[in-house]
């Protein structure tokens, strides 16, 4: 079957650095996104991985390993505001995205 | 861009009526689905169209529930003799592109109609 893997959930501090991993076991490999969602609102585009390496846009970066099945999303210099889950997607070679179940980071002060 | 719209914003409904939802999507956009999202859970894919056709319906999604794009402008999401497990959010999302596959550009997703089924 068809599985993405991420952390439940995770707690960090305001002003740290927070890295939200994801695992990924599809059928072929089109490309990974990253979406992040504030409680109650749509989820919005952050990233798309599609090569190996690390894509960085401001404060968010995110790293795609193909041989791995895996990726992360590096969040620097938290605030506040980046209380929110996050959510993995991978599309498979069938062109069907795989939804993550989301990872729910808390930032305190 | 006024982004994609959905309507109603929340929806109660007794068990057993009919709902319809509208979404307009951004109207450069060829291409919108709708999914289907519980709390905690990723979207989950109800259903596809490019323009008006409508060309994947996820395979979990009963004959209770219709989507049409007739002017592959704005759609809709009909339930039918709506049960309490239908209560979740309910989410459109439009994207643009040329390409074979569906999702090779980011999805714009509206902020959902959320339905409550007593």
């Amino acid at each position: 079957g068809q599985n993405i893997d991420q952390p439940t959930e995770m707690t960090a501090t305001e002003g740290a650095i927070v890295q939200i991993n994801c695992t990924y076991q599809t059928s072929g490999f089109n490309g990974l996104f990253w979406y992040q969602q504030h409680a109650g609102e749509a989820p919005t585009f952050l990233s798309y991985n599609v090569l190996d390496g690390l894509e960085e846009k401001g404060r968010f970066s995110s790293f795609l390993s193909r041989s791995k099945g895996y990726s992360y999303l590096l969040l620097k210099e938290l605030q506040m505001k980046d209380s929110a889950s996050y959510l993995c997607a991978v599309e498979d070679s069938n062109y069907q995205l795989i939804w993550g179940a989301g990872t729910k980071l808390i930032i305190k002060p | 861009d006024t982004g994609v719209s959905q309507d109603p914003r929340h929806k109660i409904t007794k068990r057993g009526q009919n709902v319809t939802f509208r979404c307009d999507p951004i109207s450069e956009h060829n291409r919108l689905y709708w999914y289907r999202q519980t709390l905690g859970q990723g979207p989950e894919f109800l259903t596809y169209f490019q323009n008006e056709a409508q060309l994947e319906k996820s395979r979990l999604l009963s004959d209770r529930f219709s989507a049409e794009r007739p002017k592959g402008s704005f759609s809709t999401l009909e339930i039918q003799r709506t049960e309490q497990g239908d209560s979740a959010m309910y989410l459109c999302a439009s994207s643009s592109t040329n390409s074979a596959g569906p999702y090779n550009s980011p999805l714009h997703f509206g902020n959902g109609t959320r339905l409550t089924v007593t």
